[in-house]
C-alpha cells in the first residue's frame, strides 16, 4: 500500500533559524496537502499542492511539490516560537484515503 | 459557523466493550473521514462516508464500523475493544478534498 515518509522526526531550531522538513512517497500522487497540529490540538490544514514542480508561499513558509509528484517539502525562514508544533504532510491519490506522514515535531529555542 | 464538533471528548473503555463516537460536519459538508492517532504517529485512515455509504476504508478490521446520516453527521463504532485501540479519534469533514479536523475523542481502553 502507499506509505508517506517524512523526515526528520525531529527538529530543534534556534529562533530565527531556518529549516526544511520533507515528506516522500512510494507512489505517485493526485496532491499531498500539509497540516499543522499543535501539542493538544488537532491537525488544520496549512496547504495542498496538485501541479508537478508547484511551489507556494505562506509568509515565512514555502511549500513545494516534486516534479514526479513523489515528494515535498515544508521550508519555514526566521524560525518563531510560534511554530512550535507537528508538521504532517499527507498524500491523495485517486481513491480518496489520504495518507499521513508520521510527521516532523518542532521546537524552539528562544 | 461551527467547525466539526465530536462527543465525547474523552472516554475510558474495558477491553471487550463496545464504543460509538460522534461526529457533526462542518456546515455544508457531506463528507466524513475517520482518522486514529496514537501518540506520537499521524493520523491513519479509518473510513470515509459521502451519500450515507462507506465509500473508501483503510486497513483497519471489521471491529470498526460507521454510519452516516442524512443531516451527514456520522459515527464511529469499535466493537471487542483491544487495549492498542487507545488513540485519539479525529473526525474530518470536507465538501472537497480540503479536510477540517474536529477536536477528536481521546479514548483510552483498560
Amino acid at each position: 500500500g502507499q506509505q508517506v515518509m517524512q523526515i526528520p522526526q525531529y527538529q530543534h531550531v534556534q529562533e530565527g533559524e531556518d529549516f526544511t522538513t520533507y515528506c516522500n512517497s512510494s507512489t505517485t500522487l493526485s496532491n499531498i496537502q500539509w497540516y499543522k497540529q499543535r501539542p493538544g490540538g488537532h491537525p488544520v490544514f496549512l496547504i495542498q499542492l496538485v501541479k508537478s514542480g508547484e511551489v507556494k508561499k505562506q509568509k515565512r513558509l514555502t511549500f513545494q511539490f516534486g516534479e514526479a509528484k513523489k515528494n515535498s517539502s515544508l521550508h519555514i525562514t526566521a524560525t518563531q516560537t510560534t511554530d512550535v508544533g507537528t508538521y504532517f504532510c499527507a498524500g491523495l491519490r485517486g481513491d480518496y484515503k489520504l495518507s499521513f506522514g508520521a510527521g516532523t515535531t518542532v521546537t524552539v529555542r528562544a | 459557523d461551527a467547525g466539526v464538533t465530536q462527543s465525547p471528548t474523552h472516554l475510558i473503555k474495558t477491553r471487550g466493550q463496545q464504543v460509538t463516537l460522534r461526529c457533526s460536519p462542518k456546515s455544508g459538508h457531506d463528507t466524513v473521514s475517520w482518522y486514529q492517532q496514537a501518540l506520537g504517529q499521524g493520523p491513519q485512515f479509518i473510513f470515509q462516508y459521502y451519500e450515507e455509504e462507506e465509500r473508501q476504508r483503510g486497513n483497519f478490521p471489521d471491529r470498526f464500523s460507521g454510519h452516516q446520516f442524512p443531516n451527514y453527521s456520522s459515527e464511529l463504532n469499535v466493537n471487542a475493544l483491544l487495549l492498542g485501540d487507545s488513540a485519539l479519534y479525529l473526525c474530518a469533514s470536507s465538501r472537497a478534498e480540503k479536510q477540517y479536523f474536529g477536536p477528536g475523542t481521546r479514548l483510552t481502553v483498560t
